[in-house]
């Protein structure tokens, strides 16, 4: 199984909610990572997961909170987002090897649209 | 501060080799470049990895020359599948510690 599977695929929030992302992964990676993804712009790195302990947030906002309950699963945690979070979120997985990061498999992401 | 840049678009028609070069300035010493291609509403896929000289796989070659401020990807025979975007994915040396950084990305597109 080579699949990074994230729920939902849509997702439409006003600035008030609280919701979550969800991205599972069965293929043993100890490396799972958070993406956003505007339009027409590369992947951004929001977070990584290294054995399952946050081990970089590259400085985004705490209106996102991730979540890494357990070697298969990672959540993304929304509370009081803004219009300008609208993007497409998207959860990778690898292996992990002394700290270098190898073939990351993308899961097809979360369009998120917050009204 | 280190960038990582890729031409915005090429053309090619089917059969033809392209290559998509991407400039990183200023990357970490021991990790990989890595190469994705990503369709409209979907996720990247992964294509290729390396860390220096030359890496060939059944669907591409990288080529790294050896001060690694730049990689190339080859594509040997596209077809109009292969039309998308490529990205390049090193992990740079910034001011505030090292950061996996896409490139700006390559829109490819393949005509008959």
């Amino acid at each position: 199984d080579t699949e990074v599977t994230q729920t939902p695929k849509h997702l439409v929030m006003g600035m008030t909610n609280k919701k979550s992302l969800k991205c599972e992964q069965h293929m043993g990676h100890r490396a799972m990572y958070w993406y956003k993804q505007k339009a027409k712009k590369p992947p951004e790195l929001m977070f990584v997961y290294s054995y399952e302990k946050l081990s970089i947030n590259e400085s985004v906002p705490s209106r996102f909170s991730p979540e890494c309950p357990n070697s298969s699963l990672l959540n993304l945690h929304l509370h009081a987002l803004q219009p300008e979070d609208s993007a497409l979120y998207l959860c990778a997985s690898s292996q992990l090897h002394g700290g270098a990061f190898y073939e990351q498999y993308f899961g097809p992401g979360t369009r998120l649209t917050v009204t | 501060l280190a960038k990582t840049t890729q031409p915005i678009s090429m053309d090619s028609y089917e059969g033809q080799e392209v290559n998509i070069t991407c400039s990183h300035n200023n990357i970490a010493t021991n990790d990989y470049i890595t190469w994705y291609q990503q369709f409209p509403s979907q996720g990247p896929r992964f294509i290729i990895q390396g860390y220096k000289t030359k890496v060939t796989n059944e669907v591409a070659s990288l080529f790294i020359p050896a001060d690694r401020k730049s990689s190339t990807l080859s594509l040997p025979r596209v077809s109009l599948s292969d039309t998308a975007v490529y990205y390049c994915l090193v992990d740079a040396v910034t001011g505030g510690g090292n950061k996996l950084t896409f490139g700006t990305g390559t829109q490819l597109k393949v005509e008959l």
